[in-house]
């Protein structure tokens, strides 16, 4: 079993629409989270750290829940612009400074 | 502020030779990681400097790799020789927190692509 593990889309979103998707962790111990965006053979770049009471950033909604082990993301108003693979990261929490990356799910918003 | 270099962009090498790879993290940042994505795979963990100091290197795949971080600043990433599994991107991230000071935000470069023929 993966450590992390995200449906890999791809999620096709019509322009202005909301998309929602998720991912799984199995430690139980990981402590930080994160979406992370990474755009065609671009590096990751952090879209939002995750928090457990849920945390929001424009339009973007970030969720926690611990006692099932999963993180989701919310994307309001999709723009063309949003198209990309969402990263699920975690932190081991054994190993800190040791993320683990889900495979992705990827994001196409049409017009 | 500039932020986490690498270089090379591409490397193209035939299986046997030797290649560096090198990061050049953000300014002032104590932590440097390296990690890397094998085609149709998740991005892997391969190790984590704090300045000048291996603190985990539990992710490098053999003792073909070896990473250098003298000086603590920037970090190189040595396969020698390489094979053909060893071809993937290969990230360096750095970030600025330390333990316990809360999400360790990890900023990462543009990658080298090495493709071993």
């Amino acid at each position: 079993r993966k450590e992390v593990e995200q449906d890999p889309g791809p999620f096709n979103v019509p322009e202005g629409a909301t998309v929602a998707f998720n991912c799984t962790y199995s430690n139980s111990a990981s402590q930080s989270f994160f979406w992370y965006r990474q755009d065609c053979r671009k590096e990751p770049k952090l879209l939002m750290s995750v928090y457990s009471s849920g945390n929001e950033d424009g339009r973007f909604t970030a969720q926690l829940n611990r006692a099932s082990q999963y993180i989701s993301l919310l994307i309001r108003d999709s723009k063309l612009s949003d198209s990309a693979t969402y990263l699920c990261v975690v932190n081991k929490g054994d190993s800190w400074g040791k993320l683990q990356f889900g495979a992705g799910t990827q994001v196409v918003v049409t017009p | 502020e500039a932020g986490v270099t690498q270089f090379p962009s591409h490397s193209v090498i035939e299986k046997g030779q030797t290649v560096t790879l090198r990061c050049d993290p953000i300014s002032g940042h104590d932590n440097l990681y390296w990690y890397r994505r094998v085609m149709g795979k998740e991005i892997k963990f391969l190790l984590h400097f704090v300045k000048e100091s291996k603190q985990d290197e539990s992710g490098m795949p053999n003792n073909r790799f070896l990473a250098e971080r003298t000086g603590g600043t920037y970090s190189t990433l040595k396969v020698q020789p390489a094979e053909l599994e060893d071809s993937g991107v290969y990230f360096c991230a750095s970030s600025q927190v330390g333990p316990g000071q809360g999400p360790d935000t990890q900023y990462f470069g543009p990658g080298t692509r090495l493709t071993v023929l």
